[in-house]
């Protein structure tokens, strides 16, 4: 049972360049989410999903953009990275009605020069 | 604005000391409290807590939540190195069922 599957696990861009992270869950969790944790900051939930087709805005979603074809897929890109973006980024997968289910992938460090 | 707070926000003690981290909430509709620890990499669940004055407990570990002063804690007994991390607070909203977290607390035991 692999749980919340993430990568890469480190990456470097350029300035203005794109990328895409990925995430996989095997649990069929309905909930999918990613955050982005900068020192002193805690999570800070930048898109969520509650199923295939359904996404929507966390507190930081600019200069990210998701998708949810599948319940079991749920990438994360940068369009255009910026120095901003240089942040550890995590995905976590719950059942949608379920308190503390949170699987938490292993991260991804992103640095943006 | 919902927020949680936790403090301190480091705190070095030795090892087998006792410590107690805080966790506060102001959120308009609370469901439950969550407890993680963050060592390297991604956050491993500790703790729900969603009932006052009902304390969960697991070895060294307890935790308690006051829904009427809107705080937990987290107490760790006879502390050890490997309990060096982040310990992470988190709230669930009740409407939504997302998540809010405090910044977390850097907690490091000198052997």
């Amino acid at each position: 049972n692999a749980g919340v599957t993430q990568t890469p696990k480190f990456q470097v861009l350029k300035t203005g360049q794109s990328m895409t992270l990925q995430c996989a869950q095997d649990m069929n969790h309905e909930y999918m989410s990613w955050y982005r944790q900068d020192p002193g900051m805690g999570l800070r939930l930048i898109h969520y999903s509650v199923g295939a087709g359904i996404t929507d805005q966390g507190e930081v979603p600019n200069g990210y953009n998701v998708s949810r074809s599948t319940t079991e897929d749920f990438p994360l890109r940068l369009l255009s990275a910026a120095p901003s973006q240089t942040s550890v980024y995590f995905c976590a997968s719950r059942r949608v009605f379920e308190d503390y289910g949170y699987t938490f992938g292993s991260g991804t460090r992103l640095t943006v020069v | 604005e919902d927020k949680v707070v936790q403090s301190p926000l480091s705190l070095v003690v030795h090892e087998g000391d006792t410590v107690t981290l805080n966790c506060s909430y102001e959120v308009t509709n609370f469901r439950s409290l969550l407890w993680y620890k963050q060592e390297k990499k991604a956050p491993t669940f500790l703790f729900m807590l969603t009932s006052s004055g009902i304390e969960k407990k697991s070895g060294r570990l307890s935790s308690i939540l006051d829904k009427k002063e809107l705080f937990s804690i987290l107490n760790i007994t006879a502390t050890q190195t490997g309990d060096s991390a982040v310990y992470l607070c988190a709230v669930i909203m009740d409407s939504n069922y997302q998540l809010i977290w405090g910044a977390g607390t850097k907690l490091i035991i000198k052997p």
